[in-house]
């Protein structure tokens, strides 16, 4: 397996712009989380979702800010309008069973580096 | 307290051995998982130990758990300057799917 696959790597876009960050977990996991990274702010969970139902979206900052889970295999966090303090890093991660299970380690992508000027 | 706690920073010389700590949160979490990122990348997963256990030792890595102070360390024989990173450490409550995240310990190796 290629792992999770996060896309774009890098973005950069102006203020009022809408942003679309695209995520592929690891065949097989059934449960996909979305995380923000910064340096202020460390690692935050924003939403996660389990059989493609998002279960838990208290960690997503405001209603700017959607995440979507259409089949097993793709998701999408949207950021519309996008803002400066949106700058940061996002990680997609998937794993196979809820905590405190076996099987609960979650396996990251390498992020998208999303840079609103 | 309800976050996971760690140290911010650790610097230590190449050779030496370095001890990261750890405090989680939830006496009832079953596994405690140790991630490590590099520069630019995503986290990582290290190594993990199961709850029943004191210690797990993998290669250069030996994980402690002492679950009466729900205290976790990672010790890394032999700290190479590769070894720079930032080391997350992270419990798994049963409650919930979503594992609990430390703040990150930043590794600095210097030659």
């Amino acid at each position: 397996d290629a792992g999770v696959i996060q896309s774009p790597r890098h973005e950069v876009t102006e203020m009022g712009q809408e942003v679309t960050l695209r995520c592929k977990p690891i065949s097989g996991h059934d449960y996909l989380f979305w995380y923000r990274q910064t340096m202020m702010r460390g690692l935050e969970l924003l939403i996660y979702f389990n059989n493609n139902v998002p279960i838990d979206d208290s960690g997503m900052p405001e209603d700017r800010f959607s995440a979507k889970m259409p089949n097993a295999s793709f998701s999408t966090l949207k950021i519309q309008p996008s803002e400066p303090r949106d700058s940061a890093v996002y990680f997609c991660a998937s794993s196979f069973s809820p905590a405190g299970r076996e099987g609960a380690e979650q396996f990251f992508g390498p992020g998208t580096r999303l840079t609103v000027l | 307290g309800e976050d996971v706690e760690q140290s911010l920073f650790l610097s230590v010389r190449e050779g030496d051995s370095s001890v990261i700590n750890c405090t989680y949160t939830d006496s009832s979490s079953t596994y405690l998982y140790w991630y490590k990122q590099e520069p630019g990348a995503g986290l990582q997963l290290l190594t993990y130990i199961f709850s029943n256990m004191d210690m797990k030792q993998d290669q250069r890595l030996t994980v402690l758990l002492n679950k009466k102070d729900k205290h976790l360390s990672l010790r890394i024989a032999d700290t190479q300057t590769g070894d720079s990173a930032i080391y997350f450490c992270a419990e798994s409550p049963p409650s919930g799917a979503a594992l609990i995240f430390g703040k990150g310990t930043t590794l600095s190796v210097s030659s």
